[in-house]
């Protein structure tokens, strides 16, 4: 069955560096989305993209994060100068209908948790 | 602010019994519900998405019924097994590109 990979599955890193998380989603699909959850937290959405530009963000998706579909096929999460409040598990997640769609059905990768010390 | 709320936090059942959980969320500006499997160190798998009032949806011993009149969804596993522990997520979709969760019901079905 199709799935949404993402890479790494964690990573720790210096408060003030850069990350890069990656993500395959599955293959016709064409919307897609970032999704975190703090520990402890609900699991909130962070952006969503189409036709290689944002076409949602929530207010957590400040300058220091930002989105990209590189290659046609990778999807990525950039933030910029991470903080220690950044350290969650980051949800990548497509699907083949737009997110109003009623039908649609989001799927989710594994997630990758971030660490940030 | 939109909220979605899921009872109870957590369950823990014995193999065999049957189970129910509650998602609550506004009946206002409804498009659909989505309710997801999620074991820990794996992705959340989907399972139902539900849009119109009344509707029922059933995945094996898993079923769904929605009322959007007064804002709730119940989730119903029958016979539960071991292999049904996890955390049971809803998600409200209001007709924008994304989804808004409850809390999870965390599950646990012993032996």
């Amino acid at each position: 069955e199709p799935e949404v990979t993402q890479t790494p599955s964690h990573q720790v890193t210096q408060m003030g560096q850069e990350v890069i998380l990656r993500c395959v989603p599955i293959s016709n699909h064409l919307y897609f989305y970032w999704y975190r959850q703090i520990l402890g937290q609900k699991v909130e959405f962070l952006v969503s993209f189409y036709n290689n530009e944002i076409s949602e963000k929530s207010e957590i998706f400040d300058d220091q994060f930002s989105v990209e579909r590189p290659d046609g096929s990778n999807f990525t999460l950039k933030i910029r100068s991470t903080k220690l409040e950044d350290s969650a598990m980051y949800f990548c997640a497509s699907s083949s209908r737009p997110g109003p769609d009623p039908g649609n059905t989001i799927y989710f990768g594994e997630g990758s948790w971030l660490t940030v010390v | 602010i939109l909220n979605v709320e899921q009872s109870p936090q957590s369950l823990h059942v014995q193999e065999g019994d049957s189970t129910n959980f509650t998602c609550s969320f506004p009946s206002s500006n409804f498009y659909a519900l989505h309710w997801y499997r999620w074991e820990t160190a794996k992705s959340p798998e989907a399972l139902f998405v539900m849009t119109l009032n009344g509707d029922e949806k059933k995945k094996g011993r898993i079923s769904a019924t929605l009322n959007t009149k007064e804002g709730y969804s119940y989730l119903y596993i029958k016979g539960s097994q071991p292999e049904d522990s996890a955390t049971y997520l809803c998600a409200m979709n209001t007709g924008f590109q994304k989804l808004v969760f409850g809390t999870g019901t965390r599950l646990l079905v012993s032996p």
